[in-house]
C-alpha cells in the first residue's frame, strides 16, 4: 500500500529554471512531512520540513507548498543549479501509532547547463 | 563529527547464503534504523532500536531477518537464507533525542549495496 504517491519519477531542468515535485497522501493522520535529498551511493539528508498548519516554508532556494484541503505537497527549487541534481523523496509522519518515515517513491532531478 | 558509518559498502552473495551487516551510530545518538531501499523505492523501514531496546520491528520479516544493538551502540542487521528479492541497500540511521520520534532528525549511513544472484 502506498501511503505517499510522488511525480515525476525524473525530472530534468535547464540551470536556472524552477524544479518542481508534487507528492499526495492519503492517510489524514500525517501531521508533519519532510523532504530528503539523495545522491549517489549517500544516504538520503533531510532537507526542508512542513508541518500542516503552515501552507508554505522557504529556506533558501527550496521552498514547501503545502495544501491540507487537497492532501498535497510539493517542493519548489529555484534557480536551479548542477549541484542541485540529485533523488528527492518526500515523506510523511504520522503522530497516531508508532511514528514512523513513510517515504515516496523518489524524484530523480537532472540539473542540465 | 563524524557520521553514521556501515560496512561493508557493497555485498554480493548468491541465494540461501546468509549475509550480515554493521553500523555505527553517530556517537551519543539513542535511537537507530535499519532501512530496506530496494531500486527506484523510497527507503522502508525494517525495525528501529532505542538504545539497545527494540522499538518497531513490524516491518522485519523475522523468518530470515535478525538485528541486534549490543550495549545501545553498533547494530548489525542479518539475512539467513538471502533471497532474490533482498537485493537491496540496506541503510542504517540515527537520531539523538532519547525519544524516538520519528521527526526527531534522522541522519543516514551510506548503505550496504546487497546483490543476491
Amino acid at each position: 500500500q502506498q501511503q505517499v504517491k510522488q511525480s515525476p519519477q525524473s525530472l530534468i531542468v535547464q540551470k536556472g529554471g524552477i524544479s518542481i515535485i508534487n507528492c499526495a497522501y492519503e492517510n489524514t493522520a500525517f501531521d508533519y512531512f519532510p523532504w530528503y535529498q539523495q545522491f549517489p551511493g549517500k544516504g538520503p539528508a533531510l532537507l526542508i520540513a512542513i508541518r500542516p498548519d503552515v501552507s508554505e516554508k522557504k529556506e533558501g532556494r527550496f521552498t514547501i507548498s503545502f495544501n491540507k484541503s487537497a492532501k498535497q505537497f510539493s517542493l519548489h527549487i529555484m534557480d536551479s543549479q548542477p549541484g542541485d541534481s540529485a533523488t528527492y523523496f518526500c515523506a510523511a509522519i504520522s503522530s497516531f501509532g508508532n511514528e514512523k518515515l513513510t517515504f515516496g517513491t523518489g524524484t530523480r532531478l537532472t540539473i542540465i547547463p | 563529527e563524524a557520521g553514521v558509518a556501515q560496512s561493508p559498502r557493497y555485498k554480493i552473495i548468491e541465494k540461501r547464503q546468509s549475509v550480515a551487516f554493521w553500523c555505527n551510530p553517530i556517537s551519543g545518538h539513542a535511537t537507530l534504523y535499519w532501512y530496506q531501499q530496494i531500486l527506484g523505492q523510497g527507503p522502508k523501514l525494517l525495525i528501529q532500536f532505542q538504545n539497545n531496546g527494540v522499538v518497531d520491528d513490524s516491518q522485519l520479516p523475522k523468518d530470515r531477518f535478525s538485528a541486534e544493538r549490543l550495549k545501545g551502540v553498533d547494530s548489525t542487521l542479518k539475512i539467513q537464507p538471502a533471497k532474490l528479492e533482498d537485493s537491496a541497500v540496506y541503510l542504517c540511521a540515527s537520531s539523538l533525542e532519547e525519544s524516538g520520534r520519528a521527526r526527531d532528525e534522522q541522519y543516514f549511513g551510506p548503505g550496504t549495496r546487497l546483490t543476491v544472484t
